[in-house]
Order: structure tokens, then sequence, then C-alpha cells
């Protein structure tokens, strides 16, 4: 069975602390992996990662895969209250276009 | 670009009434799906379609059908609602599959 497991899920920190989200996944034919942040309405995209061990990077947000360990890690630096959200992480499998299978996220709450 | 679109916001309905949530996208994505979300639960897909009059069960279909006549638009029924169906959903689209985009959601509450 295909599963996508995410850890922690829960976190909260101050703000300038730095971040580390977990997901593990076990999945055939794995395509990508994608993390998405979620505040209070839809998920919106952060980065879609299918290469092992090359960081993808979009300001004080970060993340790398691992697919020989079937992992991704979602840093985030010197966080800011903004930063406070659900961060979703979804693999997509080649066999089956369209669709993704979701973990149950983390819930990251920024104190200032 | 509207992007994708979702109606209704908010919605409640009696046990047994039956309803369609619309969607919509302006992106000419060939693929589409509609997912639920419960708390702590992630987001669960209920059905999927990679192109018009082409679609596909996901994980929690029962109770609810779809169909997609053209690319633009995929509607979600809930044929008799259920409390069970109270959740929020949400719709998106997808040029090559992955990278999904998703609609401002429907919260809909069944009594």
């Amino acid at each position: 069975e295909d599963k996508v497991v995410q850890s922690p899920l829960s976190l909260v920190v101050h703000e300038g602390d730095t971040v580390t989200l977990n997901c593990s996944y076990e999945v055939t034919n794995f395509r990508s992996l994608l993390w998405y942040k979620q505040e209070k309405k839809a998920p919106t995209f952060l980065f879609m990662l299918t290469s092992s061990g090359i960081e993808k990077k979009s300001g004080r947000l970060s993340s790398i895969l691992d697919k020989k360990e079937l992992f991704s890690i979602l840093n985030i630096t010197a966080t800011q209250t903004g930063d406070s959200a659900v961060y979703l992480c979804a693999v997509h499998r080649g066999s089956t276009l369209g669709r993704l299978y979701f973990g149950r996220g983390t819930q990251l709450t920024v104190w200032p | 670009n509207a992007g994708v679109t979702q109606t209704p916001k908010f919605q409640v309905l009696k046990t047994g009434q039956s309803m369609t949530l619309q969607c919509a996208q302006d992106m000419n994505h060939e693929y589409m799906s509609w997912y639920r979300q419960d708390p702590g639960m992630g987001l669960r897909l209920i059905h999927y379609s990679v192109g018009a009059g082409i679609t596909d069960q996901g994980e929690v279909p029962n109770g609810y059908n779809v169909s997609r006549s053209t690319t633009e638009d995929f509607p979600l029924r809930l044929l008799s609602a259920a409390p069970s169906q109270t959740s929020v959903y949400f719709c998106a689209s997808s040029k090559w599959g992955d990278t999904q985009y998703f609609g401002p959601g429907t919260r809909l509450t069944v009594l």
C-alpha cells in the first residue's frame, strides 16, 4: 500500500529559529515529490523534486530529495510568523497521472 | 487568468439532499481532481480526470459522482448527503499531472 508519512505532525518554534520538516514515502513507480503550504485556505505550491541530491531553494525555504532512502526534507531558516501554516508533502506516481498521494501535513506555529 | 474557481464557497445541506459543487479552470489543463480535507487527515482524493470524457476513482469515492464533458469544467455531485460528508472540498488542476493548482475550496456542512 502506498504511504506518505510526515513528521512531526506539529511544531512550535520562535521567530528566528530554523526548522526541518520530514516526509518519507513508500510508493511504486515514483515520479516526483511535491511540497505545499496551506494557510487557512487552498494549498499553494512550493517545490517539486524529481532527482536525488539536488536542492531546490526559494528565499528562506529549501528542500531536497533522497530517492535511495525514500524521504525528503523541507528546511525553513530564520522563521517568521508568516511561516505559520500546514506544510503538506505529496507524491506523484508515474502510473497514476493526475493524482497525488498526500501526507497528513505538519502544522508549524511560529511565535513572535 | 482566473486559475481554478469553485462555487459555492459555503453550503449547508440536510441529510439526504443532493447538490453539485462546481469547479472550472481556464488554464487548458488536462488533469483535474477533487479532494476532501478533514481535520488532521491531509487531503484525500475523491475522483480525478485525465481529460474530457475520462474519469477515475480516488481513495474515497463513495457517495460522489463526477463527469467531465469539457476540458474546463469538473463538477462533483453529492447524491444523498450524509453528515460524514461534512468537509472542505478542493478542486485542483494540472497540465502534466504532477504540479497541481488548487481552487479556494468549498466548506460543506451536512446536518
